[in-house]
């Protein structure tokens, strides 16, 4: 079946230092792919998404890398802050039927930014 | 500001009661989503609606039931045939036609008295 995984449950970086968070994917067919942010307490909130005819996208202080071939979605910050200090979720379209548009999400890395 | 909101925060559930989390979005999305997120857990779909008056159970769907009469708003019951309804609740919407980002509420937290 299809499934979305996180390599590393968490993640402890220094501030101002580069972060990657990795998320593996099963599903080849997997043509979206989104990375969320969820501090305590609050929702997801988006981050940056990838369509499977890009490499590499970016954003503000975040870059999202999609490797194909290994089936393999990382999330880059760069120059880490306090503020980034949530749990990280990656997510992939669903494709099966009438549950197009859904998104199937992974359990989630944390991230623990120290001053 | 268009965003998406849910009300209450936090609701408490006494054993055999139905309670209903509410849902609202102002941002003209077609599609609305209900989430259960359990600790250390990722979401889990509990039921989803891609236009009013018709949604469709998702992988949780038992013991939780909902409606959609109106584009802006996606109630969830939690009834009492849900017996660990003790749980973060999200709700989430986005625009059909497929690889569109959902945005989500902050959420409701319910717990068991």
């Amino acid at each position: 079946g299809e499934s979305v995984g996180l390599h590393l449950p968490t993640l402890s970086v220094q501030e101002g230092d580069n972060s990657i968070i990795n998320c593996a994917y099963s599903n080849s067919a997997s043509d979206y792919f989104i990375w969320y942010k969820q501090e305590s307490g609050k929702g997801p909130q988006f981050i940056i998404d990838i369509r499977s005819n890009m490499d590499k996208r970016q954003g503000q202080r975040v870059t999202v890398l999609l490797n194909k071939t290994v089936k393999h979605l990382s999330l880059q910050i760069a120059a880490t802050q306090p503020g980034d200090s949530a749990v990280y979720f990656c997510a992939e379209n669903s494709l099966y039927g009438g549950s197009q548009g859904n998104l199937i999400f992974g359990k989630g890395t944390k991230l623990s930014v120290k001053p | 500001d268009g965003g998406i909101t849910q009300s209450p925060k936090y609701l408490f559930r006494k054993e055999g009661q139905n309670v209903t989390l509410s849902c609202e979005q102002n941002l003209n999305h077609d599609a609305m989503y209900w989430y259960r997120q359990d600790p250390g857990q990722g979401l889990r779909l509990i039921y989803y609606s891609q236009i009013v008056n018709d949604f469709q159970k998702g992988d949780i769907a038992e013991g939780y039931s909902v409606s959609r009469e109106k584009k802006e708003s996606f109630p969830l019951t939690v009834t009492s045939a849900q017996k660990n309804p003790t749980a973060f609740y999200l709700c989430a919407s986005n625009d059909r036609g497929g690889n569109q980002p959902q945005h989500f509420g902050d959420g409701t937290r319910l717990s068991i008295l």
